[in-house]
Parts: C-alpha cells; structure tokens; sequence
C-alpha cells in the first residue's frame, strides 16, 4: 500500500462545478496536511494546509480531513479553465520530520 | 511571502561533469529539502538539511551529495553527471517538522 494515495485522474468537470479531490494516507500518527497546485512545466504551489478534524476555507477552496478514515479532500467551488492542472496532496508522517510524502497527484480538467 | 530562489532555470551539462544546484530561501528556515520529479515517478526525495552544516539522506541519494555553509543556502552537487540524472531539480524549504514547504522555479536540468 502506498502511503499517500490519490486518483491520477484526468477529472473532467465543466466550468462552474464543483471539482473534487481525494486523497487517503497510511499513517494514523500523521499530523499535517497540504494540498498544492502544479501547473504543466512549473513548480508545485501550496494552496492549503489543514491540522484538525474538519474543513477549512480559502476563497473557493476547501480542505477536510477525516483522521479516523484517514482521508483528506480538496472542494474547488466554481471551477474555472484556470484550475487546471495537477494536484499533490502531501502529508506529514508521524515522527518524520519535516519530510512530507507525497501523493501521485491528480491532473484536473476544467472545460469551458 | 517566502522566496525560494534556485540558480538556474535550464541548464544543460555533459556526463561526467560535476554540476552544482544552488538553492536560496530568505525565510531564516531551518529545514531545507531537494526533490527530483520525473514523468510517472511524482517527487523524489534526495537530501534533506534541519541545519547548517547537517545533511540526512532522503530516498534516492545516491549519486548526490549535498552542502549547506549557511542557514539560507542549500546546494546540490552531482559529483559525474549522468544522463540518468536528466530531471526537473526543485529545492523546498519550511520553518519548521509540521509546517508547509516553499517551492522554488525548479531547474530543469539535461545530461547530454
């Protein structure tokens, strides 16, 4: 089992949805999450970060985690054409560090 | 906002060359990261640094070594470039085990 794993995708959603990503982790001990956007060719950029059980919100993005599922999720309300790319769910291991493992990510498409 | 600076965006050396990677943050972080990214493979980590003068081997650190003379720079350093080592380098930095890390550009970097 991996021990951050997401969908590759590609999701497909229509401009305006609600796009929706997923990411499960093997590691009941960890404590930070992050969620970063990479577009095609350039590096990966942080756009969430969540601690507690719950959501949390910035503009149109919103984080859940789940620990007793050991699930954490990215909402992107209204998507726009400008959303798409890759998404990298990573995680902070119990007694890592500061290594984060990251997911594979998963390529959004949002068309117009 | 954090500034992750790394040296060069292109660059292209021949095999067996010794090739260094600079990595500049201007955060005062303690923890400094390299990743490799390739096609199919995600994020890779090479060397990781909590502080000046130390270094931790990440995954895959072999055919690297690293340095860090000071808090706010971190180099890689191929010691005989090889074509294997062809890759898309980006360098991270975080304040602190739980906190999110801070990408730079990347350097695309071509083994002929």
């Amino acid at each position: 089992q991996k021990e951050v794993e997401q969908n590759s995708g590609p999701l497909s959603v229509p401009e305006g949805a609600i796009a929706s990503l997923n990411c499960t982790y093997s590691d009941r001990g960890s404590q930070s999450f992050f969620w970063y956007r990479q577009y095609s060719g350039k590096s990966p950029e942080l756009i969430m970060f969540i601690y507690s059980n719950g959501d949390k919100e910035d503009g149109r993005f919103t984080a859940q985690l789940n620990k007793a599922s050991q699930y954490v999720s990215l909402l992107i309300r209204d998507s726009q054409p400008s959303d798409s790319a890759t998404y990298l769910c990573a995680v902070n291991m119990n007694n890592q560090g500061g290594k984060l493992i990251f997911g594979q990510g998963t390529e959004l498409s949002v068309k117009p | 906002d954090v500034k992750v600076t790394q040296s060069s965006r292109y660059l292209v050396k021949r095999t067996g060359e010794k090739v260094f990677l600079e990595c500049v943050q201007d955060m005062d972080h303690e923890n400094m990261f390299w990743y490799r990214q390739d096609p199919g493979l995600g994020l890779r980590l090479i060397y990781f640094s909590y502080d000046v003068k130390m270094k931790e081997k990440g995954d895959i650190p072999e055919g690297y070594s690293v340095s860090r003379e000071k808090k706010e720079r971190f180099s890689l350093i191929l010691e005989s470039a090889s074509t294997n080592q062809t890759s898309m380098y980006l360098c991270a930095s975080s304040s602190g085990s739980l906190e999110p890390q801070h990408f730079g550009d990347g350097t695309r970097l071509s083994i002929l």
